[in-house]
């Protein structure tokens, strides 16, 4: 199984703020005949469902706020967030999805100061 | 608007069976593969099954596979999961979700609360 690890588990910050995320995985999500990376980012806000926010590692779901960017390759990939607002309280999980079991991160909790 | 709306959760003993239902509704629900992922309380995220838009195809998380037995009624936008001899592990929000393009999860439910105890 590929095993993704997330760090921080959790980390608090003040609306405005920059924050980075970071998610790695056990082997490469890099598939080499298309470029492309088998990785996701979830938002998941206090009693409500996980919501899709990129794809293909750096690829916004359409009315996610651009302030969401996905960067890396490989096996070292970043969820940043350019200006944390309120509303951005949740966790944030990754997933990869290159080789089943499609298996997910254990989460970075963002909490606003 | 897509809508996905699980049922049949609740409190179950555990050696007991379930089945977890799914309606789908907003799309062509034939035209798309589905999966089942649960939650469990401590914030966890585990894929359980995948199922592709007919029903030819499965994939189950190995752990998982001898118990749980995922299917769909294309007629009925229905996405099914047979839970089987649940053990008190199995405790947890099970939400269906819808995939796009790849194994990615697009759309989410609201999810059923599953408690297996005596």
């Amino acid at each position: 199984d590929i095993v993704m690890t997330q760090t921080p588990s959790s980390q608090a910050v003040s609306a405005g703020e920059k924050v980075t995320m970071s998610c790695k995985s056990s082997q490469s999500l890099l598939y080499s005949e298309n470029k492309k990376n088998y990785l996701a980012w979830y938002q998941q806000k206090p009693g409500q469902s996980p919501k899709l926010l990129i794809s293909w590692a750096s690829t916004r779901e359409s009315g996610v706020p651009d302030r969401f960017i996905g960067s890396g390759s490989g096996t070292d990939f970043t969820l940043t967030i350019s200006s944390v607002q309120a509303e951005d309280l949740a966790v944030y999980y990754c997933e990869q999805y290159y080789d089943t079991p499609l298996t997910f991160g254990s989460g970075t909790k963002l909490e606003i100061k | 608007e897509v809508q996905l709306v699980e049922s049949g959760g609740g409190l179950v003993q555990p050696g007991a069976s379930l089945k977890l239902s799914c309606i789908a509704s907003g799309f062509t629900f034939r035209g798309f593969a589905m999966n089942w992922v649960r939650q469990t309380h401590g914030k966890a995220l585990e894929w359980i099954a995948i199922i592709n838009y007919d029903g030819s195809y499965t994939n189950y998380a190995p752990s998982l596979k001898n118990r749980f037995t995922i299917s769909r009624d294309n007629a009925k936008s229905t996405l099914y999961l047979q839970m089987n001899n649940v053990r008190s592990e199995d405790t947890a929000t099970y939400y269906c979700t819808r995939n796009d393009n790849s194994n990615w999860f697009a759309y989410w439910g609201q999810g059923t609360l599953v408690t297996v105890s005596s």
